[in-house]
């Protein structure tokens, strides 16, 4: 079947502009996971959905990001005001389990955030 | 706090010998570990992992990853390199005695396969 997707695949944004970045999670996984990926660096966590619900947003850098699930499905993560340290790949990923257990994660291509 | 170490930013291994990548790894109870591989333009690709059992764990594309509980690594090997097998290789762990804690993931590796 269809992996997991996102879009667009990059994006250029003028620092302070708005952004939002789209996953399409493997159907019928109940947990989705957001990772943002410096250059040179392995991804780091940004926050957790099972089905709708936001349970851990604790690598969220800043007040500026916000991921949201309205559906339990698709995701999108907004990203406002976006500044030059905000560049970096943005990794989606679909696990098939409930909470973070010891299943593990199918990742999407990824978003290449450029902000200059 | 759980954290992943690689200390080899690259790795360079000719064809059809065998190779290692190393990952060692800290958590304060029992670890979840994955190995993932990354080639360029595409998304995360799940190899391996370890949760329980045989602490010799046999996963894709003809990869092993030994758990060494003492010495708290978890080597990915493979006894014959593909020039194909030429990526970026990232180990990663997950506390288990703590509920739901997120992936943390080490800075990555890069196999370069010379043929």
């Amino acid at each position: 079947g269809a992996g997991v997707s996102q879009s667009p695949r990059y994006k250029v944004a003028k620092r302070g502009q708005d952004v939002a970045l789209r996953c399409d999670p493997i159907s019928g996984h109940v947990s989705l996971f957001w990772y943002q990926q410096a250059l040179g660096q392995g991804p780091e966590f940004l926050t957790y959905f099972q089905n709708e619900a936001q349970l851990d947003k604790s690598g969220l850098p800043s007040d500026r990001f916000f991921a949201e699930r309205p559906e339990g499905s698709v995701s999108t993560l907004k990203i406002q005001r976006t500044q030059q340290e905000d560049s970096a790949v943005y990794l989606c990923a679909s696990s098939l389990a409930t909470g973070l257990a010891s299943y593990e994660q199918y990742f999407g291509p990824g978003t290449r955030l450029t902000v200059t | 706090a759980q954290s992943v170490a690689q200390p080899e930013d690259q790795v360079n291994v000719a064809e059809g010998n065998p190779l290692t990548v190393k990952c060692t790894y800290s958590v304060s109870g029992n670890p979840y570990l994955f190995w993932y591989v990354q080639y360029p333009n595409r998304g995360l690709q799940f190899l391996l992992k370890y949760i329980t059992g045989d602490n010799l764990v046999k996963g894709s594309y003809g990869f092993e990853a030994e758990f060494n509980k003492s010495q708290t690594s978890f080597h990915l090997k493979k006894p014959s390199a593909l020039v194909s097998d030429s990526a970026l290789y990232f180990c990663a762990v997950r506390d288990m005695s703590w509920g739901n804690t997120p992936l943390v993931f080490g800075k990555g590796t890069r196999l370069s396969v010379i043929a």
